[in-house]
């Protein structure tokens, strides 16, 4: 079975500057997909950046990035230029490729919650 | 165009009692899944539905249940409440034929919270 881990219950970071959430993942299966979700306060999940296994190039979304090391099962967010609106939970997931006969449900970790300081 | 929309806003309900939770899924959507979200946890897979079927089951009781309708649009069922169901239950949706199961975007609702007392 898939897990996904995310060992940093809380994380602060000052307006404007760089932050990196952590995450490790397990799995024996070769085609997947790898999320970042946001969730403010208002509670809905918000995809922030996706990453396709078989992609070798980390993906970029403005001030979010990821570092895909596939090898050691870790796909850690940066976020860059911090802003207040960033504040929320966020949370990595793991999606199984379509050749595994999984429908494609999502595998969350437990969330870490991002401060940011003005 | 409309999100996931979820209904009811707010359920309390007590021990013992029935509860269905409502879901429209995003225009041109075919695909709903539902999630529990316990406070302070990541969401958990409870079931899937492509049309009109139960696709894949996460590790919950029988007691939970759900349909989808020909519109697409879905119902979670929780009978024999217990005070563990307490949690948010979270609505997605996404499309099957683009990208399959995997390769697709899912779209998230607001959630709704159910309290069991």
């Amino acid at each position: 079975a898939q897990t996904v881990t995310q060992s940093q219950p809380e994380m602060s970071v000052q307006e404007a500057e760089t932050v990196t959430l952590s995450c490790t993942y397990d799995t024996s299966e070769s085609d997947y997909y790898l999320f970042w979700y946001k969730q403010p306060p208002s509670r809905q999940m918000i995809l922030v950046i996706r990453q396709e296994a078989y992609k070798q190039q980390n993906a970029t979304e403005n001030r979010f990035s990821v570092n895909f090391q596939k090898a050691a099962k870790s796909f850690s967010l940066k976020i860059s230029d911090s802003q207040l609106g960033d504040a929320a939970m966020y949370f990595c997931a793991y999606r199984s490729g379509e050749g595994s006969g999984n429908t494609g449900k999502l595998i969350f970790g437990q969330g870490t919650t991002l401060q940011v300081k003005p | 165009d409309a999100g996931v929309t979820q209904s009811p806003t707010h359920l309390i309900k007590t021990r013992g009692q029935q509860v269905t939770l409502r879901c429209s899924p995003k225009s041109g959507h075919d695909t709903v899944s539902w999630y529990q979200q316990a406070l302070g946890q990541g969401p958990q897979f409870i079931f899937q539905y492509y049309e009109e079927e139960e696709r894949q089951r996460g590790n919950f009781p029988d007691r939970f249940s759900g349909h989808q309708f020909p519109n697409y649009s879905s119902e979670l069922n929780v009978n024999a409440l217990l005070l563990g169901d307490s949690a948010l239950y979270l609505c997605a949706s996404s499309h099957r034929r683009l990208g399959g199961f995997s390769g697709n975007t899912i779209y998230f609702g607001v959630g709704r919270w159910l309290t069991v007392v």
